[in-house]
């Protein structure tokens, strides 16, 4: 099946600094990827949808100055996590949708452990 | 919008049982229902899928089942293994490359040998 590939797989970083996230699809272009927030023992939360050569769609309550999307290309999208605070510390996924996929499986990448001491 | 709801939360079951979790959604134009299994501290893995003009999918011991008009849809895993042991979510949504999708809550699955 299709690959959605993320890295790094864990970070740690010191409060103040940013810390970006590449998100890439491997066999296939993805004009749109999502990137998802997990806290230990829930669900996925959606905060963003990264468009291609456009702006990013950021849920409700999402900051978008702080977690910065860009996706630059048709297999590439980052998330940058901007002064990071202890608060981010969190578990960071991306999905991209396989438009040669009938319905158009959603593939998730290994997902990032970010931790902000 | 969509709402996925998913239950239950946890279901722990013998070596060899079967496990059902259920997911009701809200939102008839959603046309794509996959599963989804988390170990932990990794991505979550596209287990199986079903669409809308599909009354029941199965492949080898996992099947999902879909009924449209009350709007629910279920896992089946059967005989189980102590590897099935995962948290699985339930997702709903339209079809197509830029549609999000709406996990439900998880499912906590605890297969004891």
């Amino acid at each position: 099946g299709a690959v959605v590939s993320q890295h790094p797989s864990r970070v740690i970083c010191k409060s103040g600094t940013s810390v970006k996230i590449e998100c890439r699809s491997l066999d296939f272009q993805a004009t749109t990827m999502f990137w998802y927030r997990q806290f230990p023992k829930q669900s996925l939360m959606l905060m963003a949808t990264s468009n291609e050569g456009s702006k990013a769609t950021y849920e409700q309550g999402v900051e978008k100055d702080k977690f910065l999307i860009n996706h630059a290309s048709l297999t590439l999208s980052t998330l940058t996590v901007t002064s990071a605070h202890p608060e981010d510390s969190s578990f960071y996924i991306c999905s991209a949708r396989d438009p040669g996929q009938g319905y158009s499986e959603a593939f998730f990448g290994q997902g990032t452990r970010l931790t902000v001491v | 919008g969509e709402n996925v709801e998913q239950h239950p939360s946890t279901l722990s079951v013998q070596e060899g049982d079967s496990a059902v979790i259920k997911c009701t959604y809200s939102d008839s134009a959603s046309n794509y229902f996959p599963w989804y299994k988390q170990e932990l501290g990794k991505g979550p893995q596209l287990i199986i899928d079903i669409r809308s003009n599909v009354g029941e999918k199965k492949d080898q011991r996992i099947a999902v089942t879909l009924n449209k008009t009350a709007k629910h849809f279920s896992l089946h895993i059967t005989e189980t293994q102590p590897e099935d042991s995962a948290v699985y979510f339930c997702a709903a949504g339209a079809g197509g490359s830029q549609g999000n999708l709406i996990f439900g809550k998880g499912t906590k699955l605890s297969v004891k040998p």
